[in-house]
């Protein structure tokens, strides 16, 4: 399988506290993506950061991308208790306009306590 | 952003009967959409690749006379799942593609249960 891998699988913090979860992948990449999806819901696009990039920050979230390691991470500052969510990694190796196959990490499981 | 819905969002059918999902895009065309499915507790994985007017490109593993995947036009494609069995009951998720975006659009996902 080529699927990345993401940890931790699950993790829980309190409300306030700064979340960080890491993705691997195995194969070269053109951009690599975070979404979140909320339980039984379909996905929202959080970010995306291309292969050239090493850092990128959108309000809360800070992802940096080390393509040497093949590896992402994604920061959430001051967590609230709507971040409770599924957190994935999607990567694509060919571009393709907005139409590339994406490949998804295995996701990590986010509990914020209020 | 772009809108895709998916329709039925949830659907209970009997084993050995088919079920059909939309996906549509409502504010863009979509050149591409994709299926995926994802069971309790797990990641996406992709079924299959549509482009409009063209044959679905499945993922290995993925029985293309199962799932049948028609996207006729470029704001709506088709998942039917013939001949569904217990096993079939996951979440279906598609999403669409466009040219004009540098990101995918995913819609809210359907709930099949196959008893």
């Amino acid at each position: 399988s080529q699927q990345g891998e993401e940890d931790p699988q699950a993790l829980s913090i309190q409300e306030g506290e700064n979340a960080t979860m890491n993705c691997s992948y195995k194969t070269s990449i053109n951009n690599l993506q975070w979404y979140r999806q909320n339980s039984g819901r379909g996905l929202v696009h959080l970010i995306l950061i291309r292969s050239n990039e090493r850092e990128k920050h959108s309000g809360r979230l800070r992802v940096t991308l080390d393509t040497s390691k093949k590896s992402s991470s994604l920061l959430i500052t001051a967590s609230r208790a709507a971040d409770t969510a599924s957190y994935f990694c999607a990567t694509d190796a060919v571009p393709n306009f907005g139409n590339e196959k994406l490949t998804f990490g295995t996701g990590t499981r986010l509990t914020i306590i209020p | 952003g772009a809108v895709v819905s998916q329709h039925p969002s949830w659907v209970i059918c009997k084993s050995g009967t088919s079920v059909k999902i939309e996906c549509r895009s409502l504010d863009f065309q979509a050149t591409t959409m994709f299926w995926y499915r994802q069971f309790p507790k797990q990641s996406l994985m992709l079924m299959a690749t549509s482009n409009e007017g063209s044959k679905a490109t499945y993922e290995q593993g993925v029985e293309k006379d199962k799932f049948l995947i028609n996207h006729a036009s470029l704001t709506l494609s088709t998942l039917t799942v013939t001949s569904a069995h217990p096993e079939d009951s996951s979440f279906y998720i598609c999403s669409a593609g466009s040219p004009l975006f540098y990101e995918q659009y995913f819609g809210p996902g359907t709930r099949l249960t196959v008893t």
